[in-house]
């Protein structure tokens, strides 16, 4: 079974830096996607990055970009130049093919804080 | 907008009651899946259903059960309820492969 740790509750950032964000994962599986979403005050959850895990090149999304580690399993998320409106719940996402099966399973999320 | 559409957005109701949730995939999409989120919360995975058939089970209580119809919208029936049944119910649609659209969730509150 798949497994998700974000180590860091929350986490704290002034605006204009850069905060890095921190996931864990366990799995067995050889194919599959990792996810980042992120959830604000409004509660929807939005798509911020994802990679697949065949692609070495690690994913980029303008302010956001991951940092893969295969064998370690690790997913982190930096966001640069950072924004009032990045203030959210940030979660981790792997999940797996197979039968048609693509379901995600969340960590416990990363409460980030933007300071003005 | 992730074109997924879910209803109710609010529901308030009393212990021992049933509701039923609903949710509209986007177009094109066969999977749906249902999220529960209590407060403060991660994201429980519950149930996915792909084609109209059940595809993957999750943390899905025996008073809880759901399905999906042949226009693929799906219904989350909830009965017997409990205070501790109050939070945020997602639904989600996917393609084959890929991430996972969100609708905006309902928020239950059992009384």
């Amino acid at each position: 079974a798949q497994t998700v740790t974000q180590s860091q509750p929350e986490m704290s950032v002034q605006e204009a830096e850069t905060v890095t964000l921190s996931c864990t994962y366990d799995t067995s599986e050889s194919d599959y996607y990792l996810f980042w979403y992120k959830q604000p005050p409004s509660r929807q959850m939005i798509l911020v990055i994802r990679q697949e895990a065949y692609k070495q090149q690690n994913a980029t999304e303008n302010r956001f970009s991951v940092n893969f580690q295969k064998a370690a399993k690790s997913f982190s998320l930096k966001i640069s130049d950072s924004q009032l409106g990045d203030a959210a719940m940030y979660f981790c996402a792997p999940t797996t093919f197979g039968g048609a099966t693509n379901k995600l399973i969340f960590g416990t999320g990363t409460l980030l804080a933007v300071q003005p | 907008d992730s074109g997924v559409t879910q209803t109710p957005k609010h529901l308030i109701t009393a212990t021992g009651q049933r509701v039923t949730l609903r949710c509209s995939p986007r177009s094109g999409d066969l999977s749906v899946y249902w999220y529960q989120q209590s407060l403060d919360q991660g994201l429980q995975f519950l149930i996915q259903y792909y084609n109209g058939e059940e595809r993957a089970k999750g943390n899905i209580l025996e008073r809880f059960s759901a399905q999906q119809f042949p226009d693929l919208h799906s219904e989350l029936n909830l009965s017997s309820l409990e205070l501790g049944d109050s939070a945020l119910y997602f639904c989600a649609s996917s393609e084959a492969r890929g991430e996972l659209f969100f609708g905006e969730g309902s928020r239950l509150t059992v009384l």
